[in-house]
């Protein structure tokens, strides 16, 4: 079965750039989407399509997909970005997650 | 607006059944597939299945076929998660959320928040 592997945890400070990766065989030939996860909420979608954003998600977030890997950056991370993050992609008629990396800001 | 609204938590005994609900409202039910995600305590999202809704077509996760059941209900615009007989390792929560499937894109666009399935004798 296919897998995608993300980082356990990364972490950024305040102002600065983050990237989340996700590694899969030949990833860049599949779509890619992103969620985070706030403590205590559900999920939510903040990039599809590898690097399309849905409305109300802020410009700071941004993706990419090539090769194995996809990258998930959040320019000028804010401490409300802290979350879990997850990356998903469709293979052979099955959903695929990956792990989930905790973003800590500090 | 495009809403989930789950069922309550539910504390239940190991081997007993369960089913959980899914009521959907702001878009049309029977175009779009809805799914199910697992999430035991501390850990990561773990997809169960899909269906659409309009001709129930469902997709189940090796890992959650048989153990499982979904369904939906398209006269009350309503998708379900049953179990016939629960386990201690069924204490999670479970997510419902519309899931677009277009080619080989896909995401889950939407999602409910969530219904706690605590399992403890």
């Amino acid at each position: 079965s296919y897998e995608l592997t993300q980082p356990p945890s990364v972490s950024v400070s305040p102002g600065q750039p983050a990237s989340i990766t996700c590694s899969g065989d030949k990833l860049g030939k599949k779509y890619i989407c992103w969620y985070h996860q706030k403590a205590g909420q559900s999920p939510v979608l903040v990039i599809y399509q590898d690097n399309k954003r849905p409305s109300g998600i802020p410009e700071r977030f941004s993706g990419s997909n090539s090769g194995n890997t996809a990258t998930l950056t959040i320019s000028g991370t804010q401490a409300m970005d802290e979350a879990d993050y997850y990356c998903q992609a469709w293979d052979s008629n099955t959903v695929v997650f990956g792990g989930g990396t905790k973003l800590t800001v500090l | 607006e495009v809403q989930l609204v789950q069922s309550g938590a539910e504390v239940k005994k190991p081997g007993e059944s369960l089913k959980i609900s899914c009521k959907a409202s702001g878009y049309s039910f029977t175009s779009y597939w809805i799914g199910w995600v697992r999430q035991m305590p501390g850990k990561g999202l773990e997809w169960m299945g899909i269906i659409f809704p309009s001709d129930s077509d469902t997709i189940y996760s090796p890992s959650f076929q048989g153990q499982v059941t979904i369904s939906a209900d398209k006269s009350i615009n309503t998708a379900y998660l049953q179990w016939s007989s629960l386990k201690a390792s069924d204490t999670a929560m479970y997510y419902c959320a519309t899931f677009s499937l277009v080619g080989a894109t896909s995401r889950f666009d939407y999602w409910g928040q969530g219904t706690l399935v605590t399992v403890s004798s």
